[in-house]
């Protein structure tokens, strides 16, 4: 079946402790990119990734890292997570990115940063 | 500067209703239009996108939404609306410039079926 996996679902954590959320796709997409959702604030972009060794900020990179050393991987990184970090995940990949390309969406990661 | 408005937050109808949500962008050019569906727990899915060509476009699970240049509107519209339906609804758009990497999303609209 094809999909975007993400992992954890939920995780709960504290100030300062470094975590990742991994992101894969099993469809060969070249296309990657991080979502987080706020209650009011809809969907902003963090990062992308065009390609393996390829990536971009988004809307709202601070506090993130990315990294694309494989095609089906992109993991989230926080280095240093903050409570304003709290928010609900979501990774996304598509075949190119040409305007008849869709993004499929993982089903979420939900963040709560102590 | 550029936007994407959802001014409904939250909309309650009645299964078997007609149900219409709006859209505005603001932008130089018309941007690539979206309409997403979240499900409860579930992340997005695509119902329909627009391009260029007719401006009434057909979407998956019953849903269209018509393109209005004049009033850079890309309202979403269901003519009877099933309990399943219930979610929460993004319009997104994409700068014609780029790609499809730089989605701009609205905050959504929420709907509620009543029985």
């Amino acid at each position: 079946e094809a999909q975007v996996t993400q992992n954890p679902r939920y995780l709960i954590t504290v100030t300062g402790k470094k975590l990742t959320v991994t992101c894969s796709q099993n469809m060969n997409h070249e296309y990657m990119s991080w979502y987080r959702q706020d209650p009011g604030l809809g969907l902003r972009q963090i990062y992308y990734s065009m390609n393996v060794e390829v990536t971009d900020k988004g809307d709202v990179p601070e506090g993130y890292k990315v990294s694309r050393k494989e095609k089906r991987n992109f993991p989230l990184i926080l280095e240093s997570p903050s409570p304003n970090q709290t928010s609900l995940y979501f990774c996304a990949s598509s075949k190119g990115t040409g305007y008849t390309d869709t993004q499929y969406f993982g089903p979420g990661t939900r963040l709560t940063v102590l | 500067a550029q936007s994407v408005t959802q001014p409904d937050i939250h909309i309650t109808v009645s299964e078997g209703a007609s149900l219409e949500l709006r859209c505005n962008y603001s932008y130089g050019a018309t941007p690539y239009l979206f309409w997403y569906v979240q499900s409860p727990g579930q992340g997005l899915q695509l119902l329909l996108k627009y391009f260029s060509g007719d401006t009434l476009v057909q979407g998956i699970k019953g849903f269209e939404a018509e393109f209005k240049r004049s009033q850079s509107s890309f309202n979403l519209r269901k003519p009877s609306v099933h309990w399943s339906d219930a979610a929460e609804y993004f319009c997104a758009v994409d700068p014609p410039r780029f790609g499809n990497e730089k989605l701009t999303f609205g905050t959504g609209t929420r709907l509620t079926i009543i029985p």
